[in-house]
């Protein structure tokens, strides 16, 4: 398979933990990528590779992976958390760039 | 740092050819840690990736665009270049470019887009 699968919409209440999933075959192979969207903004990488959160990220972002399901995991979720998140890898041929279709984080 | 920035034209009519240029600052385009894509958005949908090019001028595009997609690079001036031909109401997006980084951990490969440009709308209209 050549797609990332996302939830198109999940919702956390402020100050709880909230998981955004991401499934694809390509997944076995390369790590996904994490990006926040937000409304009118071009996205920002939040974490990458296995443990890779930049600069400026705030901790409470951590993402892992089980076989072929990735997850972005927000602990404490916070107001301006609240945007579109994408995933990302590399297909299996290691050639092309996939994206998932987002998922749109509301907190309540 | 590193910034990208889009430029072009914001309508292209339909038939002809979408042509935009990211111009990258705060680092050389020459490294070969890095390939150089272009990404792009559809009003309200999500990201598609576009292609991307290495300092070398080896290129690999979406398969679903590849063949009206010509992805170059003036390592002269510093910039890469997009051109998307036979354009179509379907086209209409913002247009991002973004610098493609690749890392090895635990025997896995990732990929990262970071920076990006601050996006392009381009509306294709007849």
């Amino acid at each position: 398979s050549s797609e990332l699968t996302q939830d198109p919409a999940v919702s956390v209440a402020l100050g709880q933990t909230v998981r955004i999933t991401c499934q694809g075959d390509s997944l076995r192979n390369y790590y996904a990528t994490w990006y926040q969207q937000k409304p009118g903004q071009a996205p920002i990488l939040v974490f990458y590779g296995k443990n890779n959160r930049p600069s400026g990220i705030p901790d409470r972002f951590s993402a892992s992976t089980s076989r072929s399901t990735a997850s972005l995991t927000i602990t404490g979720a916070q107001a301006e958390d609240e945007a579109d998140y994408y995933c990302s890898s590399r297909d299996n041929t290691g050639n092309q760039v996939l994206f998932g279709g987002g998922t749109k984080l509301t907190v309540l | 740092q590193v910034q990208l920035q889009e430029s072009g034209p914001g309508l292209v009519k339909t038939s002809q050819t979408l042509s935009l240029t990211c111009s990258v600052s705060g680092g050389s385009i020459s490294s070969g840690s890095f390939y150089w894509s272009w990404i792009r958005q559809l009003p309200g949908k999500g990201l598609e990736w576009i292609g991307y090019i290495f300092y070398s001028g080896d290129t690999y595009y979406n398969p679903s665009l590849k063949s009206r997609v010509t992805i170059s690079i003036d390592t002269s001036k510093s910039q890469f270049s997009l051109r998307l031909s036979s354009v179509t109401a379907a086209d209409t997006a913002v247009y991002y470019c973004a610098r493609d980084l690749t890392g090895y951990t635990s025997g896995l490969a990732y990929n990262w887009f970071d920076p990006w440009g601050q996006g392009t709308l381009v509306i294709v209209s007849s």
